[in-house]
């Protein structure tokens, strides 16, 4: 059974950049699936940000594809968000997800706690 | 993007209640339709994926239906878990959009 368990600064100043953590346990990062992140926000409600594939794939939304960077580190089986230049806006609660394709008909199942994030001086 | 639009955006019901969300897509999507619940403090939880499948474990009571753009998630006799705020989220083609959510209180 995957299990996700996000980490991170909770508190970023603007124009940083906001890095974030996803501890996966129960699977193995390199045996498939994609490992992405969604963000909520009380603005913006629920926000898909990007998902990767271990062997290469990466997807990203587009109004946040040149602020973001998502990879995997398959020796410690865990998964890392960067997003540049961060403003208020991107103050959220940030989770770390999976889905088993990101083709059509495909689902976020499941998803890590969360770990909230402010963009604040 | 796909825009989803839920409505109502909440609804107060009581246990027992047969409570109905509707989803609707700015494009057709097929059946490429997600459901979530939501508790306060808690991560969204797949409910119905594909637009009317149940993912293992959850109960019976909650159904899915709807093709094109036009969804419904039905809970047919509401219990106390059951209070929530409920998503729909397209998969027919990225960037999958979300709903903006239904509460369900009291």
């Amino acid at each position: 059974q995957v299990q996700l368990q996000e980490s991170g600064p909770g508190l970023v100043r603007p124009s940083e950049t906001l890095s974030l953590t996803c501890a996966v346990s129960g699977y193995s990062i390199r045996s498939g699936l994609y490992w992405g992140w969604i963000r909520q926000s009380p603005g913006k409600g629920l926000e898909w940000i990007g998902s990767t594939y271990y062997a290469g794939s990466t997807y990203h939304n587009p109004s946040l594809k040149s602020r973001v960077t998502i990879s995997v580190d398959a020796s410690k089986n865990q998964l890392s968000l960067k997003l540049s230049s961060v403003t208020a806006a991107d103050t959220a609660l940030y989770y770390c997800v999976t889905s088993y394709s990101m083709t059509t008909g495909s689902w976020f199942d499941p998803w890590g706690q969360g770990a909230l994030v402010t963009v604040s001086s | 993007d796909i825009q989803m639009t839920q409505s109502p955006s909440s609804l107060s019901a009581s246990v027992g209640d047969r409570v109905t969300i509707t989803c609707r897509a700015s494009h057709s999507i097929g059946t490429y339709l997600n459901w979530y619940q939501q508790k306060p403090g808690k991560a969204p939880k797949l409910l119905i994926y594909s637009a009317s499948t149940l993912q293992s474990g959850v109960p019976s009571r909650f159904s899915g239906s709807g093709s094109g753009t036009d969804f419904t998630l039905t809970i047919s006799s509401l219990q106390p878990e059951d209070f929530a705020t409920y998503y729909c989220q397209q998969s027919s083609s990225l960037p999958g959009t979300f709903g903006q959510g239904s509460k369900v209180d009291i």
